[in-house]
């Protein structure tokens, strides 16, 4: 399969604490994504790294992708009660997304 | 600016009914993709569409399923004989062009099949 696997499935930290989620896939990919889900609805685009990048920010976010390794992390960093959210990850190579299951990330007040 | 935007945002139907959901993509955006998510479940790939070409629809996952887009514009997701199964958000989302690109999705359709 295709499918992205994260890593962890749930998540819970203070808030102000920082928090790694992990995503490992299988196939070459043109880029992977990361993407935020709020009550299982929509999703909002967050960060969008290329095959050949090894790593982004956006803000408080970092992305790391180790293509040898066929894995990538997000970092938030300084976590807000506002992050909580499912997170997913995507990987892209042929037009189409394929989707992690996600992790659930719940950060405490 | 306007984005993705799907209806109805909910649908009850019963099962072995037909039910017909819609996807208006940003405008100018050339691709145009429909993804199903199960409740707790990661999104799975149904179908996608860009410009003129055929579209892929690998995603499938019956006979029962069917799209079709009009140009570069609205989508519609058909599916037939509604089974409980079929229960999910069915989300869209559409980009500039197929591939590399950041995917804006809409907020998706609730269908529920009793």
């Amino acid at each position: 399969s295709q499918q992205g696997e994260e890593d962890p499935q749930a998540l819970s930290i203070q808030e102000g604490e920082n928090a790694t989620m992990n995503c490992s896939y299988k196939t070459s990919i043109n880029n992977l994504q990361w993407y935020r889900q709020n009550s299982g609805r929509g999703l909002v685009h967050l960060i969008l790294i290329r095959s050949n990048e090894r790593e982004k920010h956006s803000g408080r976010l970092r992305v790391t992708l180790d293509t040898s390794k066929k894995s990538s992390s997000l970092l938030i960093t300084a976590s807000r009660a506002a992050d909580t959210a499912s997170y997913f990850c995507a990987i892209s190579n042929t037009g189409k997304l394929i989707f992690g299951q996600g992790t659930t990330l719940q950060v405490k007040p | 600016g306007a984005g993705v935007s799907q209806s109805p945002s909910n649908k009850v139907t019963e099962k072995g009914k037909d039910v017909e959901l819609r996807c208006d993509p940003i405008s100018g955006h050339t691709a145009l993709y429909w993804y199903r998510q199960r409740l707790g479940q990661g999104l799975e790939f149904l179908i996608y569409f860009q410009g003129n070409s055929a579209p892929d629809k690998s995603g499938l996952p019956s006979d029962r399923f069917s799209a079709e887009r009009t140009g570069e514009s609205v989508s519609t997701l058909t599916i037939q004989r509604t089974q409980q199964e079929d229960s999910a958000v069915y989300l869209c989302a559409s980009s500039l062009v197929l591939g590399g690109e950041t995917q804006y999705f809409g907020p998706g359709t609730r269908l529920l099949v009793l």
